[in-house]
């Protein structure tokens, strides 16, 4: 089992509706990222969380620490949001590097 | 301020030979992670470096290794190619000794050995 999973794998959506991308991780963390990832390679830095929640525009991001689980939320998804969105998680025991365990990432389709 | 930058962009190798990959961070930036990205594997952390010394270090063959300039630019090395090295190469710097700094990533370096 790997010690980051997300859920679903594969996500097809139509324009406007609400997405939720799941993450669990079964070790203790310092942080926790949400990434995301456009065809082509390039990988933007959505989030960085180490309790609560946070927002951005139509993105919003939490975790509960006790339950080892982190979710992304789009709101009024558009088809620009079309991506792979990948959770990694920074163990306690990296100190602060960028030693990250990755999930195995998250595809979302957005149709118009 | 200029993003990371990676070069090359795209590479072909044949099995055996070496490569170098170079990663120029953020200005001001003196932490570089490398990772390794297969459709396999997923992404994987290589190393990291900070003010030229290797701080960490993933699960990968001593084939692999890296090394950090004065001027926070880094590069790394894969000795003796082997077909499963093929993959995309990123490197991501970051700005914080502590609290935990967010990464910022490069475009990355597409290898592929023949």
């Amino acid at each position: 089992k790997n010690e980051v999973e997300q859920s679903p794998q594969n996500l097809t959506a139509q324009e406007g509706e609400f997405i939720t991308i799941n993450c669990s991780y079964s070790v203790g963390i310092s942080a926790l990222h949400w990434l995301q990832q456009h065809p082509g390679g390039g990988i933007v830095s959505l989030f960085m969380l180490s309790s609560g929640k946070k927002k951005h525009g139509r993105l919003i991001a939490t975790i509960n620490i006790q339950e080892k689980h982190s979710s992304l939320h789009i709101t009024a998804s558009h088809p620009r949001d079309s991506a792979v969105y990948i959770c990694a998680a920074l163990p306690t025991d990296s100190g602060n590097t960028g030693k990250l365990i990755f999930g195995q990432g998250t595809t979302l389709q957005v149709k118009p | 301020k200029a993003g990371v930058t990676q070069t090359p962009r795209y590479l072909i190798k044949t099995r055996g030979q070496q490569v170098t990959l170079s990663c120029s961070p953020i200005s001001g930036h003196r932490s570089v992670s490398w990772y390794q990205q297969t459709p396999g594997q997923g992404l994987q952390f290589l190393f990291e470096y900070f003010s030229e010394t290797q701080r960490n270090k993933g699960n990968f063959p001593g084939r692999f290794s890296g090394r950090q300039f004065s001027n926070s630019r880094s590069e790394m090395n894969v000795s003796t190619l082997e077909l499963g090295d093929s993959a995309l190469y990123l490197c991501a710097s970051s700005p914080l000794l502590a609290p935990v700094g967010e990464q910022f990533f490069g475009p990355g370096t597409r290898l592929t050995v023949l």
